[in-house]
Formats: structure tokens, sequence, C-alpha cells
């Protein structure tokens, strides 16, 4: 059973570039999540979403940032015209359905570094 | 003031110490409590689960959850040179599917 998927593992935009990243759930996962880590620092809470809903987007910053989980496909966490502060680790965990079972798995994330 | 406290460290002890590290909270809302270890460019793993007060147990490592002083704790025994990691704690305010808040991270290296 594959863990957490995501791709690119690493991405290099100039500023004013958009980024894509990308995450596939565990097999039978309909919650993602996405965290950012900033260097030195722990793991900041973006959004939560299910199949075609963004259930939580309270981490999001409220410009250039979007995410979206569609019925087919991965989820996938789109960042406009990015600049030198988007630097980071993008990570993406995956939950199961079953509201007494909320252990969140984690991909290797993504790295994002922005010349 | 954070949500969640956790003394970045770094940490470094012998191999077979014990090794034990905390984290601080301010919201009494939380009431679930995660222990995760990351290693050098990797996804974050989950340790230990624990949703009560008390001691939880698994293996080398222990969880330990103390509410009305809002302070958590995961302790190591006979630490190895493989439990050289970030170790990461987290919080939830509800059961099921949620977001999480994290502390900082403690980096924890222990030498054989």
């Amino acid at each position: 059973n594959a863990g957490v998927m995501q791709n690119p593992r690493h991405l290099v935009r100039r500023r004013g570039q958009e980024a894509r990243l990308r995450c596939s759930p565990m097999k039978g996962h309909s919650h993602v999540y996405w965290y950012r880590q900033l260097p030195e620092e722990g793991l900041k809470f973006m959004v939560y979403l299910q199949k075609e809903n963004i259930i939580d987007e309270s981490g999001m910053p409220k410009e250039r940032f979007s995410a979206e989980f569609p019925k087919e496909g991965p989820s996938i966490l789109r960042i406009q015209q990015v600049v030198r502060g988007d630097s980071a680790a993008y990570f993406c965990a995956s939950s199961a359905e079953v509201v007494l079972t909320d252990t969140q798995y984690f991909g290797p994330g993504t790295r994002l570094t922005v010349l | 003031q954070k949500e969640v406290e956790q003394d970045p460290g770094p940490l470094s002890v012998p191999e077979g110490a014990i090794v034990s590290l905390n984290c601080t909270y301010s919201n009494s809302a939380f009431q679930y409590f995660m222990w995760y270890r990351q290693y050098s460019r990797k996804g974050p793993e989950l340790l230990m689960y624990t949703y009560s007060s008390g001691n939880k147990e698994d293996g080398r490592f222990t969880a330990q959850v103390d509410k009305s002083s809002k302070y958590i704790s995961l302790f190591i025994r006979d630490s190895q040179p493989s439990d050289s990691a970030t170790y990461l704690c987290a919080m939830g305010k509800s059961r099921g599917a949620q977001k999480l808040v994290f502390g900082q991270g403690t980096r924890l290296t222990i030498n054989p």
C-alpha cells in the first residue's frame, strides 16, 4: 500500500512564476491537509480538503494561494506570483474517512525554492 | 504567544541515555496529543497518539500528558543513534479529521 505521494520533490521557481504542488493521498483516504514548514520551524496548517470541497482554509494566505482536491486526480496546491518568502517545504497529509481514525500520514514533502 | 511551545534544542545525549522532550500549550481546547518524528529531508511520521491525561507506553517510547498543567512529554529509553531526528509535538481540538497545531520541533542527536 503506497503512502502519501508528493511531486515534485524539489521545485525551483523565479519570482513571479507559478508553483503547482501535487499530492496523492494514501489509498482509501479522502481527507487531505496541506502544511508549510519554514526553515527551523514546525509545520503550520494551511488547508484541509475533502473530495471537491474545502473544509478549512484558515491557514491559507488570503492572496496568491489556492488549493483543490478534484473528484479525480491528486490534490493541487497552487501558488501564483511566487515571492522569496514562499520558499519552504510543503507537506501534504491524508487521513481516512472513518471519524474515529484521524491519524494523519505525511508525504515526503515538496521543497520550493524561489530565486 | 504561540499556542504550542517546544524547546527547539538542539539536544545531544550519549547512546543509552533517557531522553525527555517537552511541549507546553496555552489552549485548553486541545484534547488530542501526538508526537511525530521527522528525519532530515523527510516527512513527519507518527510515533505516539494519546487523548487522556496520564502515560502511554509503546516500546522504548512513553508519552505523558498533564492537562491540568497543559504540559506533554515524550520519553525515550535506551536511546539509539537511529533515534537522532527532529521530534514534533502536535495537538488537535476534536476527534476526527482536523487541522493539527505543531510545536517548533526539537532536534535530537544520539551520540554513539
